[in-house]
């Protein structure tokens, strides 16, 4: 399928469990990143990546790892899953031509951490 | 560094009245500037865009004006539906240097029949 796309759509885990969230894009963007969505807080960036083999953290990094070997995935890693992990993940996608870099969503991830 | 302000929600509206969203922004240099949306259970998507000042962005009977003088992008829509029920992001991106945009927190709009 063209676009972007996520998986799963809904986990369910438990605390201290490795949980790994998928992210692949069809488009060749160089950019790739990883957002939380919570109540209150509106979008919150975890990771980006600039092109393959080059990450970095955002705002809120911690308890997450990314890895970008090829250029259309960029797979979110939450170690040891905590509860207040609880959140909808969103991954996200753009080419910065011209500097206008709109950005191009998936679907989202519901994750639970028991 | 970037910000950007918009006003909190939710906004209740019935059919067919006028929606304004105010957004404003603090950036260096000329960003680009976006309103995304979000409809139930989906992720966001682009509204609109603007990409200079004066520049007016439209889509599905929504427009924004960039204004420089007051950095504004303010989001309107003259006869809004109950299909425009969402969350509506405001969003900058500068050109040049770092590509990491920057959003407002979100505005729940909510459209009654």
């Amino acid at each position: 399928d063209a676009g972007i796309t996520q998986s799963p759509r809904y986990k369910i885990t438990e605390t201290g469990r490795q949980v790994t969230l998928m992210c692949h894009q069809t488009w060749s963007h160089s950019y790739m990143f990883w957002y939380r969505q919570d109540l209150g807080h509106g979008l919150r960036l975890i990771y980006y990546s600039a092109a393959a083999d080059i990450t970095d953290k955002g705002e809120v990094p911690d308890g997450y790892v990314v890895s970008r070997s090829k250029t259309e995935n960029f797979p979110l890693t939450l170690e040891s899953a905590t509860r207040s992990q609880t959140s909808v993940y969103f991954c996200a996608s753009s080419e910065p031509a011209g500097g206008h870099n709109e950005q191009f969503f998936g679907p989202g991830t519901r994750l639970t951490v028991l | 560094g970037n910000s950007v302000t918009q006003m909190e929600g939710p906004v209740t509206l019935s059919e067919e009245a006028f929606l304004t969203i105010n957004c404003t922004y603090t950036a260096t240099g000329y960003p680009s500037l976006f309103w995304y949306v979000q409809y139930p259970g989906e992720g966001l998507q682009l509204l609109l865009k603007a990409t200079k000042a004066d520049d007016k962005g439209s889509n599905k009977g929504f427009e924004a004006t960039y204004r420089k003088e007051t950095t504004s992008f303010h989001l309107e829509k003259g006869s809004v539906q109950v299909s425009d029920s969402a969350v509506y992001f405001c969003a900058l991106s500068r050109s040049g240097g770092s590509y990491i945009p920057t959003f407002g927190r979100g505005t729940s709009l909510i459209v009654h029949p």
